[in-house]
């Protein structure tokens, strides 16, 4: 069952504009992460957000997370031809077991 | 460190053939997960274990059995191969469970083509 849906499904930008992503979720969580995944790779973990939190950054990634709309932001600022990738929100369902969630992404493209 | 890795890469399987994917980690991770991705789907829970010598049910377990026999390896077999199992495989760890706030470290994957 799909827990997190990414919003939009493919986003194509010009370097150095910011991309936004969106995730939304159906039940209470623990916690959400945002992982990316270069083409034919492996998912690198971006970020993790505690149901408690509100925002964080890492570097040029803001994430928001809105319990009461059940949806998360990804924000990628200053965006490089190499943050070029398919970005993934993963919840982690309160309360329940350790069976991290995906949705089904949203691919990015950064022009040069 | 090498991290997560996963063998084989690469594998083409004829229906009703058998196999094991395997994953070692050398981060001592407690805990072990395989998942599967489907073009234009997330990643899908297969098994995972919370400890050597432990396995759990995820999403899609069917056609898939699991061991986890040392702590730094996790197997992921499959019984008897159907073109439904078509899929590229990866294979995970965390410290600790994910309730615990902690990332899961992704291996490269195994992409497994069964005709």
């Amino acid at each position: 069952s799909q827990q997190g849906e990414e919003d939009p499904q493919a986003l194509s930008i010009q370097e150095g504009e910011n991309a936004t992503m969106n995730c939304s979720y159906k039940t209470s969580i623990n916690n959400l992460q945002w992982y990316r995944q270069n083409s034919g790779r492996g998912l690198v973990h971006l970020i993790l957000i505690r149901s408690n939190e509100r925002e964080k950054h890492s570097g040029r990634l803001r994430v928001t997370l809105d319990t009461s709309k059940k949806s998360s932001s990804l924000l990628i600022t200053a965006s490089r031809a190499a943050d070029t990738a398919s970005y993934f929100c993963a919840t982690l369902t309160q309360g329940g077991s350790e069976k991290l969630v995906f949705g089904k992404g949203t691919k990015l493209t950064v022009n040069p | 460190n090498a991290g997560v890795t996963q063998t084989p890469k690469f594998r083409v399987l004829k229906t009703g053939q058998s196999m094991t994917l395997l994953c070692a980690q050398d981060m001592n991770h407690e805990y072990m997960y395989w998942y599967r991705q489907d073009p234009g789907m997330g990643l899908r829970l297969i098994h995972y274990s919370v400890g050597e010598g432990t396995t759990a049910k995820g999403e899609v377990p069917d056609g898939y059995n699991v061991s986890r026999l040392k702590k730094q390896n996790f197997l992921l077999g499959l019984e008897s191969a159907a073109p439904s199992q078509t899929s590229v495989y990866f294979c995970a760890s965390s410290l600790t469970g994910t309730s615990g706030n902690y990332e899961q470290y992704f291996g490269p994957g195994t992409r497994l083509t069964v005709t």
